[in-house]
């Protein structure tokens, strides 16, 4: 069964880059049926989608976040990464890595989630 | 910017029918938004309920049903159960890879 997992530093200071990365184990990551995605949550707020990432190398953002977003992949380590630049005290959320399904565009499989506080 | 809609918070009482709804801040919400629901609980991460606007998920009871109700995405629960008090979230993918999450409905179950 298909498994993603979260990792990063929980802490990151304003003005620095939020670097988080998603291992994917239990399956095929190589699979054009899939978009691999990132999606995060305030504290007591809703979800809001960050970006997707293609197999082949594609990339979608959200307009809201798009000048600091880079989303990328490690095939030979079966893992993704998201960059986020500049971050202030408004980034600080739970991030989730996501699988989408390529056909009906939905999320199918989510990480457990994890935290990241953004603060000097 | 595309405002995804959804009610607040809606309550149901054990074994009622409640209706939560999806809509577009302008438009109507059409199948070729494949509209996806998402259960979440405080502190889980969120679980996919429906997707392509009516498919039920792999292990998802029968309760939950979507649907599309005059101009907006619809998730239906009948005979609402204590364990369904959750968040409720709906998406929709639009043109350009654009996925838009709707703010989310606190449903209580009571």
């Amino acid at each position: 069964q298909l498994q993603l997992q979260e990792s990063g530093p929980g802490l990151v200071k304003p003005s620095e880059t939020l670097s988080l990365t998603c291992g994917v184990s239990g399956g095929s990551f190589s699979s054009s049926n899939y978009y691999w995605g990132w999606i995060r949550q305030p504290p007591g707020k809703g979800l809001e989608w960050i970006g997707t990432i293609y197999y082949g190398g594609s990339t979608y953002y959200n307009p809201s976040l798009k000048s600091r977003v880079t989303i990328s992949v490690d095939t030979s380590e079966n893992q993704f990464s998201l960059k986020l630049s500049s971050v202030t005290a408004a980034d600080t959320a739970v991030y989730y890595c996501a699988r989408a399904n390529f056909y009906y565009y939905y999320m199918d499989v989510w990480g457990k989630g994890t935290t990241v506080t953004v603060s000097s | 910017q595309t405002v995804v809609t959804q009610e607040p918070s809606f309550s149901v009482s054990p074994g009622g029918t409640v209706t939560l709804t999806c809509g577009l801040s302008s438009g109507s919400v059409s199948t070729s938004s494949y509209p996806s629901w998402y259960q979440q609980t405080p502190g889980q991460a969120p679980r996919t309920l429906i997707y392509n606007t009516n498919t039920r998920s792999s292990g998802v009871p029968d309760r939950f049903s979507g649907s599309i109700l005059g101009n907006k995405a619809a998730l239906t629960i009948t005979g609402a159960q204590a364990d369904d008090e959750s968040d409720y979230y709906c998406v929709l993918y639009m043109s350009g890879g654009i996925w838009v999450f709707g703010g989310g409905t606190k449903l209580t179950v009571l």
